[in-house]
């Protein structure tokens, strides 16, 4: 079946180090996205891409990088520079054009101590 | 720029109540759409319903049905006779053919037996 896989669901890191939260998909999606979820907060959107090779900062970028080397892969690091990186964080994807909802995968949730 | 309000944030109805969540939008784009989505406790975000701008029929589906207004800039949901299992956070959120989604802050919704 189709879809997305983060992994891991939990994680726990130390304060100060980076660690990277993994997103595949095999729905043959162009375009990736990277959404933070705080309670009350709703989703904001870290950073997308369209295309491979190209992604955009979103609404709360900062403290965040991603690649996308494989069309099926976008990778996020949580780097130390992230004030406050306790949260869920979700992948979605979706086809380009036409206004298609996303598919999102099924979250990972990171906790920092 | 998007922007999506759900000025409701936490519902709580008694099993079989029906319950309306809320959702105003505002966006400069002449075609967008516009989607709901169910955030059960697993986490992962289940896709609902998709409209666009210039289809104003609303829908009806089982228990849910959906009311869009252009005229108010209103996405509202409907669920009929609520069950426990409907009891999710629920995201209203819109965007243009190439652009990504913007989310609202979510509607706790609990139902209780």
């Amino acid at each position: 079946d189709g879809g997305i896989t983060q992994s891991p669901k939990y994680l726990f890191r130390k304060e100060g180090q980076n660690v990277t939260l993994s997103c595949e998909q095999n729905l043959n999606h162009d375009a990736m996205y990277w959404y933070r979820q705080d309670p009350g907060q709703g989703l904001r959107l870290i950073y997308y891409s369209q295309i491979v090779n190209d992604f955009q900062k979103g609404d709360i970028a900062e403290g965040y990088s991603v690649s996308r080397e494989k069309k099926e892969s976008f990778p996020l690091t949580v780097t130390s520079a992230q004030k406050n990186p306790t949260a869920f964080y979700l992948c979605a994807s979706s086809p380009q054009g036409r206004g298609y909802g996303y598919t999102f995968g099924s979250g990972t949730r990171l906790t920092v101590v | 720029a998007q922007k999506v309000t759900q000025a409701q944030t936490e519902i709580s109805v008694v099993e079989k109540e029906d319950v309306t969540l809320d959702c105003v939008y505002e966006t400069r784009d002449t075609t967008y759409y516009l989607f709901w989505y169910k955030q059960p406790p697993s986490g992962e975000l289940v896709f609902l319903i998709r409209r666009n701008s210039f289809d104003e029929q609303n829908e009806i589906s089982g228990r849910y049905s959906w009311n869009f207004q252009k005229s108010t800039s209103s996405f509202n949901f409907t669920i009929t006779a609520s069950q426990v299992v409907d009891s999710a956070v629920y995201f209203c959120g819109t965007g243009g053919a190439n652009s990504k989604l913007t989310f609202g802050k979510g509607i706790t919704l609990s139902v209780r037996p």
